[in-house]
């Protein structure tokens, strides 16, 4: 069963509005989360990190915010830009865990 | 800087064909592993080497092998490749096993069994 879900398949934002793009999991041992992002016949990279001993992390325009109790995470970019049209994958571990296990993945779609 | 390197980038298999997918990291990391892709499942993990000389199953390795050559190279070798296998492949690195080390990946390879 999929420990990490990404219920939106897709979200489209207009260019300077704020996009926010949502990941529920169910495992309560999850305790560090990164985003990654990724664009067509490319691997995924790096994008934002947080983990369970905070609730918010910046970096420029992309803050990941945590809810622990909800098992919910979030990820806003603001303001949005078309380059960050791609697809956004959540994926979380257990700290001393070997692997993250990914999302589903969100296509976001920036219109100019 | 290569970063992670898969080769070949595309291939269309038979059905019981058999290949090897290679993956080279230039960047000194530990720890290798392989994913794969398909619509509606996100990535999932298919074997990892938490470092070099080990192996070890992830959630789908049923239909899959792996080998840890070195440091440097883990491959992904399909005995007899089944339609259910046509997905797109995609190798990882990190530095070491657990939470605070990310994974850098590969571009990915794009396997089609027919």
């Amino acid at each position: 069963d999929q420990q990490v879900k990404q219920n939106s398949p897709s979200l489209s934002v207009q260019e300077g509005r704020i996009s926010i793009l949502n990941c529920d999991y169910t495992n309560s041992m999850f305790d560090y989360f990164l985003w990654y992002k990724k664009y067509p016949a490319e691997g995924p990279t790096f994008l934002i990190s947080i983990s369970s001993i905070k609730d918010k992390n910046e970096d420029g325009r992309f803050t990941v915010f945590l809810n622990k109790s909800a098992k919910h995470l979030s990820l806003h970019i603001v303001p949005s830009q078309p380059g960050d049209s791609a697809v956004y994958f959540c994926a979380a571990s257990e700290i001393d865990g070997n692997q993250f296990y990914f999302g589903t993945g969100t296509s976001l779609t920036v219109i100019p | 800087n290569a970063g992670v390197t898969q080769t070949p980038k595309f291939q269309v298999l038979k059905t019981g064909q058999s290949m090897t997918l290679q993956c080279a990291q230039d960047m000194n990391h530990n720890s290798m592993y392989w994913y794969r892709q398909d619509p509606g499942m996100g990535l999932r993990l298919i074997y990892y080497s938490a470092s070099e000389g080990t192996t070890d199953k992830g959630e789908v390795p049923n239909g899959y092998n792996v080998s840890r050559l070195n440091k440097r190279e883990f491959s992904l070798r399909l005995e007899s490749a089944a339609p259910s296998q046509t997905s797109v492949y995609f190798c990882a690195s990190s530095e070491a096993p657990g939470a605070n080390y990310g994974y850098t990946f590969g571009s990915g390879t794009r396997l089609t069994v027919v």
